[in-house]
């Protein structure tokens, strides 16, 4: 089983659909919690980290189920710039951060 | 925020050649600094950590005498790839955290694309 899993998509909608993501992860001491956005070909960038009350960036919304070992990204009325792949990022130990696969969204016009 | 550049950003080579990537923090000293291996429609997987001034910690699989990575100064690690074959072939990204050791938001080098012949 991998640390950290997400649906690899790809996740197909249309402008102003909302649209969740969820990732799974297997060590259950596993501390923070980040979602970053990766477009093709480029580095991955932070979107946002995952606090345990959750917390919301604007169309964004990110939450944690520690009981459950779950994070999820929730996007309002998606705009066609949101295409890309969505990855979910777990720590190990003090600062080892382990990628999902992330999940790819088109955002359709 | 914080900038960390990485060179090259695309590099072709022969089998058996070495190629050495360079990751740079621009506006802060980073004591650690992560390498990772991206293959097409795969996650980022952690190669090794880089530690300013002593060896770096490999990930389990990872050959460190395939990979080898010094990271001499504060502001730059090194990552070579020697003997270069093409199963080698992968995107190459380097990161950094402006906390140091501890958990923080990391920030990546624009990664290096690398492709063996």
């Amino acid at each position: 089983r991998k640390e950290v899993e997400q649906d690899p998509g790809p996740f197909n909608v249309p402008e102003g659909a909302t649209v969740a993501f969820n990732c799974t992860y297997s060590n259950s001491a596993s501390q923070s919690f980040f979602w970053y956005r990766q477009d093709c070909r480029k580095e991955p960038k932070l979107l946002m980290s995952v606090y345990s009350s959750g917390n919301e960036d604007g169309r964004f919304t990110a939450q944690l189920n520690r009981a459950s070992q779950y994070i999820s990204l929730l996007i309002r009325d998606s705009k066609l710039s949101d295409s890309a792949t969505y990855l979910c990022v777990v720590t190990r130990g003090t600062y080892k951060y382990i990628f999902g696969t992330g999940t790819r969204l088109k955002v359709l016009a | 925020g914080a900038v960390v550049s990485q060179h090259p950003s695309w590099v072709i080579c022969k089998s058996g050649t070495s190629v050495k990537i360079e990751c740079r923090s621009l506006d802060f000293q980073a004591t650690t600094m992560f390498w990772y291996r991206q293959f097409p429609k795969q996650s980022l997987m952690l190669m090794a950590t880089s530690n300013e001034g002593s060896k770096a910690t490999y990930e389990q699989g990872v050959e460190k005498d395939k990979f080898l990575i010094n990271h001499a100064s504060l502001t730059l690690s090194t990552l070579t790839v020697t003997s270069a074959h093409p199963e080698d072939s992968s995107f190459y990204i380097c990161s950094a955290s402006l906390a140091g050791g501890s958990v923080g938001e990391l920030f990546f080098g624009e990664g290096s694309r690398l492709t063996v012949l």
